[in-house]
């Protein structure tokens, strides 16, 4: 099984150019999110998305534009790349319930530089 | 916003012996969970713990959510080299915005063979 899959997993860019990081999970999830994670900084929320249709602002979603393109897939955008943006991008999804949407499956991270 | 405090910050042990970490916070939290990160992974859930004062095992890890539903510890008996990562905490209230998951800053252990 898949679980979750982020291309690409790697990537370098200037300062001012745009780029698309995907997402994809094959478990049947209705939420989806986006974190970032920096050194010493734990995991941030940049966007998340409950449910198909439905985006949310997490912590950190300055610069940052998502669009939940079907239930399987959730995209983060970049619009104008800035070097604070330097990091390593994570995608997770759960499932919907009550009391067990704090089981994420991540995956395995984009790592993004911006010079 | 909400924080929470993890500590330690890091550890270095020995192989074979016990790990203690814990997670703390100024507001109260449905559940808790933890989650492992190994070097160029993402994290992966351990335990997940939706109780206070429910202790849960998953083989040599023990959790425990705290009686006043403000801390959490994690506990590694026997470590082994592949214990090797970093432990996150994070804490949750259910209902609501499903965006409240709060990650502590982790905990990164470090095991001698």
């Amino acid at each position: 099984n898949a679980g979750v899959t982020q291309t690409p997993k790697f990537q370098v860019l200037k300062t001012g150019q745009s780029m698309t990081l995907q997402c994809a999970q094959d478990m049947n999830h209705n939420s989806m999110y986006w974190y970032r994670q920096d050194p010493g900084m734990g995991l941030r929320l940049i966007y998340y998305s409950a449910s198909e249709g439905t985006t949310d602002k997490g912590e950190v979603p300055n610069g940052y534009n998502v669009s939940r393109l079907n239930k399987r897939e959730f995209s983060l955008r970049l619009e104008s790349a800035a070097p604070s943006q330097t990091s390593v991008y994570f995608c997770a999804s759960s499932t919907t319930g009550p009391s067990r949407t704090g089981e994420l499956f991540f995956g395995e991270g984009s790592r993004l530089t911006v010079l | 916003g909400q924080q929470l405090n993890q500590s330690p910050q890091s550890m270095f042990i020995q192989e074979g012996e016990d790990v203690s970490m814990n997670c703390t916070s100024s507001s109260i939290f449905n559940t808790w969970l933890w989650y492992k990160q190994e070097p160029g992974e993402g994290p992966v859930l351990l335990i997940a713990l939706y109780k206070a004062g429910e202790l849960t095992s998953n083989g040599r890890l023990t959790a425990q959510f705290g009686i006043t539903r403000k801390d959490s510890f994690l506990n590694i008996s026997a470590s082994i080299p592949s214990d090797v990562g970093i432990y996150f905490c994070a804490g949750q209230n259910y209902g609501g915005s499903q965006g409240n998951l709060i990650f502590g800053k982790g905990t990164k252990l470090s095991v001698k063979p």
